[in-house]
Protein backbone atom coordinates (compact mmCIF):
# COMPACT_ATOMS: atom_id res chain seq x y z
CA UNK A 1 0.00 0.00 0.00
CA UNK A 2 0.83 3.59 -0.72
CA UNK A 3 -0.13 6.90 0.47
CA UNK A 4 1.18 10.22 1.11
CA UNK A 5 0.34 13.25 3.25
CA UNK A 6 0.53 17.18 2.28
CA UNK A 7 0.96 18.28 5.88
CA UNK A 8 -0.30 22.05 4.59
CA UNK A 9 -3.87 22.42 3.29
CA UNK A 10 -2.76 26.34 2.47
CA UNK A 11 0.45 28.12 2.37
CA UNK A 12 1.07 31.54 2.00
CA UNK A 13 4.17 33.65 1.11
CA UNK A 14 4.70 37.18 0.17
CA UNK A 15 6.29 37.71 -3.66
CA UNK A 16 9.99 37.05 -3.45
CA UNK A 17 10.16 35.30 -0.35
CA UNK A 18 10.88 31.77 -0.32
CA UNK A 19 8.05 28.60 -0.56
CA UNK A 20 8.01 25.42 1.07
CA UNK A 21 5.62 22.97 0.52
CA UNK A 22 5.77 19.23 2.63
CA UNK A 23 4.78 16.34 1.54
CA UNK A 24 5.59 12.87 3.67
CA UNK A 25 5.00 9.36 2.01
CA UNK A 26 4.48 5.97 2.93
CA UNK A 27 5.34 2.47 0.49
CA UNK A 28 6.04 -0.67 0.69
CA UNK A 29 9.02 -0.39 -1.98
CA UNK A 30 11.40 2.06 -3.38
CA UNK A 31 8.75 4.85 -4.48
CA UNK A 32 8.23 7.19 -7.53
CA UNK A 33 7.24 10.44 -6.61
CA UNK A 34 5.52 13.52 -8.03
CA UNK A 35 4.48 16.82 -8.07
CA UNK A 36 1.68 18.23 -9.99
CA UNK A 37 0.62 21.81 -10.15
CA UNK A 38 -3.09 23.15 -10.86
CA UNK A 39 -4.13 26.45 -11.77
CA UNK A 40 -7.71 27.25 -11.46
CA UNK A 41 -10.25 25.72 -13.08
CA UNK A 42 -7.78 24.18 -14.97
CA UNK A 43 -6.12 20.46 -15.00
CA UNK A 44 -2.94 19.29 -13.84
CA UNK A 45 0.85 19.36 -14.92
CA UNK A 46 3.67 17.61 -13.71
CA UNK A 47 6.05 19.71 -11.89
CA UNK A 48 8.73 17.31 -11.24
CA UNK A 49 9.17 13.61 -10.55
CA UNK A 50 11.31 11.47 -8.84
CA UNK A 51 12.59 7.67 -10.10
CA UNK A 52 15.68 6.67 -7.83
CA UNK A 53 17.93 8.72 -10.09
CA UNK A 54 19.24 11.94 -8.29
CA UNK A 55 17.52 13.07 -4.99
CA UNK A 56 17.31 16.29 -5.55
CA UNK A 57 15.37 16.60 -8.41
CA UNK A 58 14.42 20.04 -10.63
CA UNK A 59 11.33 20.92 -12.29
CA UNK A 60 10.17 23.76 -14.23
CA UNK A 61 9.10 26.99 -13.13
CA UNK A 62 12.33 26.91 -10.73
CA UNK A 63 10.67 24.32 -8.50
CA UNK A 64 13.11 21.32 -6.81
CA UNK A 65 12.03 18.65 -4.52
CA UNK A 66 14.64 16.75 -2.05
CA UNK A 67 13.86 12.78 -1.87
CA UNK A 68 14.95 11.65 1.75
CA UNK A 69 14.30 8.52 2.50
CA UNK A 70 15.38 8.57 6.57
CA UNK A 71 12.43 10.88 6.56
CA UNK A 72 10.34 10.01 4.09
CA UNK A 73 9.87 13.16 2.76
CA UNK A 74 9.32 14.85 -1.01
CA UNK A 75 9.35 18.42 0.04
CA UNK A 76 8.79 20.75 -2.79
CA UNK A 77 11.01 24.07 -2.83
CA UNK A 78 11.37 27.59 -4.73
CA UNK A 79 14.05 30.37 -3.87
CA UNK A 80 11.85 32.85 -4.96
CA UNK A 81 8.25 33.27 -5.34
CA UNK A 82 6.23 34.68 -8.35
CA UNK A 83 2.90 35.37 -8.24
CA UNK A 84 1.86 33.40 -11.27
CA UNK A 85 3.07 30.28 -8.93
CA UNK A 86 -0.16 30.94 -6.92
CA UNK A 87 -1.96 27.88 -7.46
CA UNK A 88 -2.66 23.99 -5.97
CA UNK A 89 -0.05 21.75 -5.59
CA UNK A 90 -0.24 17.56 -5.52
CA UNK A 91 2.37 15.46 -3.94
CA UNK A 92 1.47 12.19 -5.42
CA UNK A 93 3.18 8.43 -5.12
CA UNK A 94 3.04 6.10 -7.65
CA UNK A 95 3.10 2.42 -8.19
CA UNK A 96 4.59 1.85 -11.83
CA UNK A 97 5.01 -2.28 -11.71
CA UNK A 98 2.61 -4.10 -13.35
CA UNK A 99 2.18 -1.70 -16.70
CA UNK A 100 0.17 0.86 -15.34
CA UNK A 101 0.42 3.92 -13.88
CA UNK A 102 -1.58 3.85 -10.74
CA UNK A 103 -1.22 7.57 -8.99
CA UNK A 104 -2.43 8.16 -5.50
CA UNK A 105 -2.67 11.73 -4.89
CA UNK A 106 -2.19 13.64 -1.75
CA UNK A 107 -5.11 16.46 -0.71
CA UNK A 108 -3.38 19.49 -1.92
CA UNK A 109 -1.67 22.19 -0.34
CA UNK A 110 -3.20 25.87 -1.71
CA UNK A 111 -0.45 28.39 -2.31
CA UNK A 112 -1.06 31.67 -2.04
CA UNK A 113 1.33 34.93 -3.32
CA UNK A 114 1.02 37.98 -1.65
CA UNK A 115 2.49 41.38 -3.44
CA UNK B 1 -1.85 21.57 -30.84
CA UNK B 2 -1.73 18.29 -28.84
CA UNK B 3 -3.66 17.93 -26.02
CA UNK B 4 -6.98 16.76 -24.38
CA UNK B 5 -10.05 17.91 -24.87
CA UNK B 6 -12.95 17.52 -22.41
CA UNK B 7 -16.26 19.21 -22.95
CA UNK B 8 -18.76 20.48 -21.83
CA UNK B 9 -17.21 22.56 -19.43
CA UNK B 10 -19.99 23.26 -17.29
CA UNK B 11 -22.96 21.14 -16.89
CA UNK B 12 -25.91 20.88 -14.82
CA UNK B 13 -28.18 18.17 -14.61
CA UNK B 14 -31.36 17.42 -12.89
CA UNK B 15 -31.46 14.29 -10.05
CA UNK B 16 -32.06 10.69 -11.75
CA UNK B 17 -30.85 11.84 -15.71
CA UNK B 18 -27.51 10.83 -16.73
CA UNK B 19 -25.14 12.78 -18.59
CA UNK B 20 -22.09 12.02 -20.42
CA UNK B 21 -18.99 13.79 -20.50
CA UNK B 22 -16.53 13.85 -23.26
CA UNK B 23 -12.97 13.18 -23.21
CA UNK B 24 -11.11 13.18 -27.03
CA UNK B 25 -6.87 12.98 -27.01
CA UNK B 26 -4.69 14.04 -29.96
CA UNK B 27 -1.75 12.64 -28.06
CA UNK B 28 -1.85 8.84 -29.49
CA UNK B 29 -1.71 7.66 -26.21
CA UNK B 30 -2.64 4.22 -25.28
CA UNK B 31 -3.79 4.63 -21.86
CA UNK B 32 -6.71 6.63 -20.37
CA UNK B 33 -8.22 7.79 -17.15
CA UNK B 34 -10.96 9.65 -15.54
CA UNK B 35 -10.90 10.83 -12.21
CA UNK B 36 -13.16 12.98 -9.79
CA UNK B 37 -11.80 15.84 -7.84
CA UNK B 38 -14.00 17.34 -4.55
CA UNK B 39 -12.10 19.84 -2.54
CA UNK B 40 -9.84 18.82 0.19
CA UNK B 41 -9.66 15.23 -1.41
CA UNK B 42 -6.82 15.43 -3.56
CA UNK B 43 -8.20 13.33 -7.03
CA UNK B 44 -9.71 9.98 -6.72
CA UNK B 45 -9.62 7.15 -9.97
CA UNK B 46 -13.09 6.17 -11.40
CA UNK B 47 -11.94 4.14 -14.38
CA UNK B 48 -9.13 3.92 -16.47
CA UNK B 49 -8.48 2.39 -20.08
CA UNK B 50 -5.04 0.99 -20.68
CA UNK B 51 -6.05 -0.24 -24.56
CA UNK B 52 -8.83 0.08 -26.92
CA UNK B 53 -11.75 -2.08 -26.05
CA UNK B 54 -10.77 -2.77 -22.54
CA UNK B 55 -11.26 -0.80 -19.34
CA UNK B 56 -10.61 -1.33 -15.15
CA UNK B 57 -12.92 -0.06 -12.53
CA UNK B 58 -10.31 2.79 -10.42
CA UNK B 59 -11.41 2.87 -6.87
CA UNK B 60 -14.56 4.96 -6.96
CA UNK B 61 -16.40 3.26 -9.81
CA UNK B 62 -19.74 2.96 -8.62
CA UNK B 63 -22.32 5.07 -10.38
CA UNK B 64 -20.51 5.73 -13.36
CA UNK B 65 -19.64 4.17 -16.53
CA UNK B 66 -17.16 4.06 -19.65
CA UNK B 67 -16.48 2.95 -23.12
CA UNK B 68 -13.10 2.72 -24.98
CA UNK B 69 -14.24 2.19 -29.12
CA UNK B 70 -11.43 4.31 -29.80
CA UNK B 71 -7.90 5.06 -29.09
CA UNK B 72 -8.75 8.76 -29.02
CA UNK B 73 -11.80 8.70 -26.92
CA UNK B 74 -12.48 7.50 -23.53
CA UNK B 75 -16.15 9.14 -22.65
CA UNK B 76 -17.39 9.01 -18.84
CA UNK B 77 -21.26 8.74 -18.55
CA UNK B 78 -22.42 10.02 -14.58
CA UNK B 79 -25.52 7.68 -13.99
CA UNK B 80 -28.32 8.10 -11.95
CA UNK B 81 -26.76 5.46 -9.35
CA UNK B 82 -24.64 8.01 -8.18
CA UNK B 83 -25.58 9.40 -4.98
CA UNK B 84 -23.12 12.31 -4.62
CA UNK B 85 -22.31 13.35 -8.85
CA UNK B 86 -21.74 17.03 -8.22
CA UNK B 87 -18.27 17.53 -8.80
CA UNK B 88 -14.85 18.34 -11.02
CA UNK B 89 -14.08 15.70 -13.15
CA UNK B 90 -10.44 15.38 -15.25
CA UNK B 91 -9.49 13.40 -17.73
CA UNK B 92 -5.92 12.38 -18.27
CA UNK B 93 -4.01 10.34 -20.73
CA UNK B 94 -0.50 8.50 -20.86
CA UNK B 95 2.01 6.60 -22.72
CA UNK B 96 1.27 3.12 -22.58
CA UNK B 97 4.97 3.39 -20.71
CA UNK B 98 4.99 3.74 -16.71
CA UNK B 99 6.49 6.54 -16.04
CA UNK B 100 3.92 8.26 -14.06
CA UNK B 101 3.47 11.17 -16.19
CA UNK B 102 -0.29 11.75 -16.85
CA UNK B 103 -1.24 14.59 -19.18
CA UNK B 104 -5.32 16.36 -18.33
CA UNK B 105 -7.35 18.32 -19.87
CA UNK B 106 -8.51 21.33 -18.23
CA UNK B 107 -11.91 19.24 -16.50
CA UNK B 108 -15.65 19.27 -16.67
CA UNK B 109 -17.42 20.36 -13.74
CA UNK B 110 -21.07 18.99 -12.96
CA UNK B 111 -23.82 20.17 -10.75
CA UNK B 112 -26.42 18.68 -9.93
CA UNK B 113 -29.91 20.78 -9.37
Amino acid sequence: AQSVTQLDSHVSVSEGTPVLLRCNYSSSYSPSLFWYVQHPNKGLQLLLKYTSAATLVKGINGFEAEFKKSETSFHLTKPSAHMSDAAEYFCVVADLTGGGNKLTFGTGTQLKVEL
Amino acid sequence: DGGITQSPKYLFRKEGQNVTLSCEQNLNHDAMYWYRQDPGQGLRLIYYSQIVNDFQKGDIAEGYSVSREKKESFPLTVTSAQKNPTAFYLCASSRRESTGELFFGEGSRLTVL
